[in-house]
């Protein structure tokens, strides 16, 4: 167990409508990153923050946007979905730049 | 958008040879290279974290080294065991720090019996 919790596991949704994807880091860590995994794509960066500000941004659409939060859960908010934007989410925390990311067990997303 | 090569996509290995792969990355605004394993149906862990040229760590029956001034990271299993079966990761966090963590595609590594 990483320690990093993300909710739901799985979220099934139609084509335009908007899902939020939640995340808590493992105790003691202020790093939250948001990466996605598609069909034959590793695992891209979408998002990262560091104690509730955003420290660096990776290939993450204008439909999406995220936030961490003062307890220092984060969420990331998905709107107006595409069928492309199915995908495995995860989050994973860090305590600082030199540390090793812990990986929740991920959100699967189906836009149907 | 940083561009991390990994080679091979995937491998098949005998039990009990010895295999490496390798980890490609831009040289210029280096600041650390990770690896990690990642299991079918689970999430990746991490194996290491690397920031030194020439830097060589060990975990078990796993190595890597680091090269950044050519921009290269070699992981190493020795005596490969059918548990070692996962696809390999690395990762480079580059801009002093500053930037996010962008991953290579991974090699895919299968131990046959």
């Amino acid at each position: 167990d990483s320690g990093v919790t993300q909710t739901p596991k799985h979220l099934i949704t139609a084509t335009g409508q908007r899902v939020t994807l939640r995340c808590s880091p493992r105790s003691g860590d202020l790093s939250v990153y948001w990466y996605q995994q598609s069909l034959d794509q590793g695992l891209q960066f979408l998002i990262q923050y560091y104690n509730g500000e955003e420290r660096a941004k990776g290939n993450i659409l204008e439909r999406f946007s995220a936030q961490q939060f003062p307890d220092l859960h984060s969420e990331l908010n998905l709107s107006s979905l595409e069928l492309g934007d199915s995908a495995l989410y995860f989050c994973a925390s860090s305590v600082s730049y030199n540390s090793p990311l812990h990986f929740g067990n991920g959100t699967r997303l189906t836009v149907t | 958008i940083l561009n991390v090569e990994q080679s091979p996509q995937s491998l098949h290995v005998q039990e009990g040879d010895s295999t490496n792969f390798t980890c490609s990355f831009p040289s210029s605004n280096f600041y650390a290279l990770h690896w990690y394993r990642w299991e079918t149906a689970k999430s990746p862990e991490a194996l290491f974290v690397m920031t030194l040229n020439g830097d060589e760590k060990k975990k078990g029956r796993i190595s890597a080294t680091l090269n950044t001034k050519e921009g290269y990271s070699y992981l190493y299993i020795k005596g490969s065991q059918p548990e070692d079966s996962a696809t390999y990761l690395c990762a480079l966090r580059a801009g002093g720090g500053a930037d996010g963590l962008t991953f290579g595609k991974g090699t895919h590594l299968i131990i046959q019996p």
